[in-house]
Order: structure tokens, then sequence, then C-alpha cells
């Protein structure tokens, strides 16, 4: 079956603009999450969904970053005024719920910011 | 910040058993012990997971120490293709952040 997939892959934009990053999580996955990963680095937790409760917001490194999700669909990303340390990898996973050990990734966005 | 302490990298030859320590010495009793791969330029995937009893299952097999404060990862027979950088993380059952460390850097070697 389809697993998560996430677009576009690659995003290049210029400093002081925003963008979007879309997901497509699994059919049926209740559970959302967002990541980011700089160069080099390990992940960063920004932000889960999990059905209709309210979001846990407390990775998002500050107010430019948003993330909405339309009932157990898609979710999108959004960086307003992106800077160039916003460059990185954006991932995206869903599970099954909270509790599943499983978290699925899709294959990431890829922002560069000039 | 992560939880966990791993070695920035390693290396196995081909054919030859990889064992991935970790060190997570303050985990607390309800939480888990999980490893994700991350090859190059893909997202990660989950390997296998444990509470306090070693665990096997088609990937890998995972140690964990009685006293729960380590673990190892255990591929049994490495192949290039395992190559890649594999992270341990400590995680409560019903905890929705996943904290991804720099994990370790697995190179394979023919």
């Amino acid at each position: 079956g389809a697993g998560v997939s996430q677009s576009p892959s690659n995003k290049v934009t210029e400093k002081g603009k925003d963008v979007e990053l879309r997901c497509d999580p699994i059919s049926g996955h209740t559970a959302l999450y967002w990541y980011r990963q700089r160069l080099g680095q390990g992940l960063e937790f920004l932000i889960y969904f999990q059905g209709n409760s309210a979001p846990d917001k407390s990775g998002l490194p500050s107010d430019r970053f948003s993330a909405e999700r339309t009932g157990e669909s898609v979710s999108t990303l959004t960086i307003q005024r992106t800077q160039q340390e916003d460059s990185a990898v954006y991932l995206c996973a869903s599970s099954s719920d909270i509790s599943s050990y499983e978290q699925y990734f899709g294959p990431g966005t890829r922002l560069t910011v000039t | 910040d992560a939880k966990t302490t791993q070695p920035t990298s390693m290396d196995c030859a081909e054919g030859r058993a990889a064992n991935l320590p970790c060190n997570h010495s303050t985990i607390s009793g309800n939480e888990y012990v999980y490893w994700y791969r991350q090859i190059h330029s893909q997202g990660p995937q989950y390997i296998i997971h444990g509470l306090k009893n070693n665990e096997t299952n088609e990937m890998a097999s995972l140690i964990i120490t009685e006293d729960r404060k380590s673990s190892t990862l255990i591929l049994p027979h490495a192949t290039l293709r395992d190559t890649a950088v594999y992270y341990c993380i400590v995680r409560g059952y019903n905890n929705n952040d996943m904290r991804f460390g720099a994990g370790t850097r697995l190179t394979v070697k023919p």
C-alpha cells in the first residue's frame, strides 16, 4: 500500500519568503508528526497531531513555524519569513495511534533558503 | 535533549555481526527502547523496540541490560545495505516525542 508521501521533494526559496510543505500520511493513521533534520544531525521534533485533539506544538522553534492538519489526512507545515537557518530536511511520519510503536516516515522535503 | 548516548561511528565487515551500543542511564520504568535506522537520503525506518526483555525480529536482536541503563542492537549478518545511521531512542508508551540523537553511523565494508 501507499506509504507516507511528502511534497515537494526539494524546495529552494529566498530568505524572507513563506513556504508550505505538504504531508500525506498513510490512510487511517490518526497520529502525524513533523521533524526537522539539519545536515549531519539527528531529527528534531517539531509538532504532533493525534485525531481531533489539540496538536502538541512544543517543538516548534519559533512563531514563524505553524502546521495544520485536515481531519486525519493531509498536513501542511508553513514557515513564514524563512531564514537561512531553516534550511534542512523536513520529515513527516504517521502512526496508527499514539501508542503505536512504529512511525512510518516519508522521504522528506529538502528546504534550501538562499 | 536526547536521553541516549551512542558512538558517533562504527565499521563492520560484511557478513559479520554488527553490535551497536546505546547508553540510556536515565531511562524510567515506563520507557521503551526503540531503534530506527536512516539510510542515506531516506526517512528513518523502524527496526525493533523493547522494554526489559531481549527481543528479536527478522531484522535484528535487541539486548537490554538487567538494569536497563544500556542496550545493544545486533545485526547478525551485516550486509552492505545495512550501511546507515542507527538511532537509539527512549520513549514512553504514550509519549508523542521521539527524541532522535545524532545516532551511530554504521559502515559495512566488503
